[in-house]
């Protein structure tokens, strides 16, 4: 049984470079998500697909941020342009459809220099 | 969006001792997850509890949907339960996180 994998697990960038991360949701979920977590705060939504379709978007999820999921299988964010204020944990989590049970992958750190 | 409210913020056990902690959501919701934070960032399911009560081991959980809460009760907790405890209720398309309950378990 795979879980969730995301890669890379950790990612050092200087401010204004460009930065994609990887998502592999366990191989029958049909649902991803993204989720943002800075340190001493609970994880905060960034956007939500089914299959290929990305339904949901956070207003807080600034233009600098796009994410895909082309196939329907793994998804990417991409950080464009990046801030020291975009330091934090990325999360990734896949459930199957119908049901509302999540599975989260280890995360991948972002820090900004 | 949906609020949710965890409670006590910080928790310092002795080991073998019991505890719970609460979550507090301002609506409705589909689901409720409770899970454990490891000191790598990794989130380990423990409970998907939309209601009803759940056992696993030493830990059980309790949701009552209808007065919206939900309690995680820890028993002869163990070094290892050390952590954060995260609550989740899912509303719309997407989870609403707590701020956790950081659990300390002093040999």
């Amino acid at each position: 049984d795979t879980g969730v994998s995301q890669d890379p697990r950790h990612k050092i960038t200087k401010r204004g470079q460009n930065v994609t991360f990887r998502c592999d949701p366990i191989s029958e979920h049909n649902r991803l998500y993204w989720y943002r977590q800075t340190l001493g705060q609970g994880p905060e939504f960034l956007t939500y697909f089914q299959n290929e379709a990305q339904l949901e978007k956070s207003r807080l999820l600034s233009d600098r941020f796009s994410a895909e999921r082309p196939k329907g299988s793994f998804s990417t964010l991409e950080i464009q342009r990046t801030e020291q204020g975009d330091s934090a944990m990325y999360l990734c989590a896949s459930s199957l459809q119908g049901s509302y049970e999540q599975y989260f992958g280890p995360g991948t750190r972002l820090t900004v220099t | 969006g949906i609020q949710v409210e965890q409670s006590p913020p910080d928790l310092i056990l002795q080991e073998g001792a019991n505890s719970t902690l609460r979550c507090n959501f301002s609506d409705s919701v589909n689901n409720l997850q409770w899970f454990h934070q490891n000191p790598w960032g990794q989130l380990i399911n423990l409970f998907y509890i939309p209601s009803g009560t759940k056992q696993n081991g030493r830990l059980s959980a309790t949701t009552v949907a209808t007065e919206r809460y939900s309690l995680l009760y820890i028993s002869s907790s163990q070094t290892t339960d050390s952590g954060v405890y995260f609550c989740a209720a899912f509303g719309g398309n997407q989870f609403y996180f707590g701020t956790g309950t950081s659990l300390t378990v002093i040999p």
